[in-house]
C-alpha cells in the first residue's frame, strides 16, 4: 500500500530555474495539499485541492503553481526557483473536506535553491 | 487568523520519564484538534485527534484533552522510550476544506 509518494527524495536548483515536485496517491483522496516546512515556522499550506480540476491557495502561494488533471497527481511547480524557497515539501491527502479528517503524508522533498 | 502555540524545544527527557508539552490555540467556533508525530526522515503521521470539547484523544501511550474553557490541547504520556523521540505537531482544522493550521513543533529526544 503506497500511500502518498513523492519524487524527488532531494534536489539541488541554481537561481531561476524550474522544476516540478511530484505526489501522487492511490488512495482515492479527494482532497490533496502541498506544505512546506521550514524551521521555527512549522508548516505552512501553499495550494491546495479539492478535487480534479480544482485548485486554490493555501497561506504562502507566491512562486508556486499547481493543477490537478487526475485524482491521483498533484504536482508542484516552481516557476523560476529562488533561494528563499530552500525548504522541506511535504505533500498531504484526506479522504474528504471534512475538518475532522487526518492528514497523510508523503516522505517529503528536500530542495535547496543556490 | 487560526494559530497554534507550541514550544520549539528541543525537550530532553530520560527513558521512563512523564513528559507533557503545551499546545494551546486560537479559532473561531469549534475546530477539530491533533498532534502529528514526525520520526527522522519521514513525513508527519496522525497520533491523534478530537473534535469536540472534553474529548480525549488517546494512541500508543500518548493522550490529549481538548479543553475549550482554556484553548488547550496538551500532549502527555506517563513514560516515555527511546523510539518516541520525534518532532510532534499541534494542529487544528476549523474552517473547512481541511485548511489545517500547525504549530511549529516541538522536538523531543528520550535518553537511555
Amino acid at each position: 500500500n503506497a500511500g502518498v509518494t513523492q519524487t524527488p527524495k532531494f534536489q539541488v536548483l541554481k537561481t531561476g530555474q524550474s522544476m516540478t515536485l511530484q505526489c501522487a496517491q492511490d488512495m482515492n483522496h479527494e482532497y490533496m495539499s502541498w506544505y512546506r516546512q521550514d524551521p521555527g515556522m512549522g508548516l505552512r499550506l501553499i495550494h491546495y485541492s479539492v478535487g480534479a480540476g480544482i485548485t486554490d491557495q493555501g497561506e504562502v502561494p507566491n512562486g508556486y503553481n499547481v493543477s490537478r488533471s487526475t485524482t491521483e497527481d498533484f504536482p508542484l511547480r516552481l516557476l523560476s526557483a529562488a533561494p528563499s524557497q530552500t525548504s522541506v515539501y511535504f505533500c498531504a491527502s484526506s479522504e474528504g473536506r471534512a475538518t475532522n479528517e487526518k492528514l497523510f503524508f508523503g516522505s517529503g522533498t528536500q530542495l535547496s535553491v543556490l | 487568523g487560526d494559530s497554534v502555540t507550541q514550544m520549539e524545544g528541543p525537550v530532553t527527557l530520560s527513558e521512563e520519564a512523564f513528559l507533557t508539552i503545551n499546545c494551546t490555540y486560537t479559532a473561531t467556533g469549534y475546530p477539530s484538534l491533533f498532534w502529528y508525530v514526525q520520526y527522522p526522515g519521514e513525513g508527519l503521521q496522525l497520533l491523534l485527534k478530537a473534535t469536540k470539547a472534553d474529548d480525549k484523544g488517546s494512541n500508543k501511550g500518548f493522550e490529549a484533552t481538548y479543553r475549550k474553557e482554556t484553548t488547550s490541547f496538551h500532549l502527555e504520556k506517563g513514560s516515555v522510550q527511546v523510539s518516541d523521540s520525534a518532532v510532534y505537531f499541534c494542529a487544528l482544522s476549523g474552517r473547512g476544506y481541511q485548511k489545517v493550521t500547525f504549530g511549529i513543533g516541538t522536538k523531543l529526544q528520550v535518553i537511555p
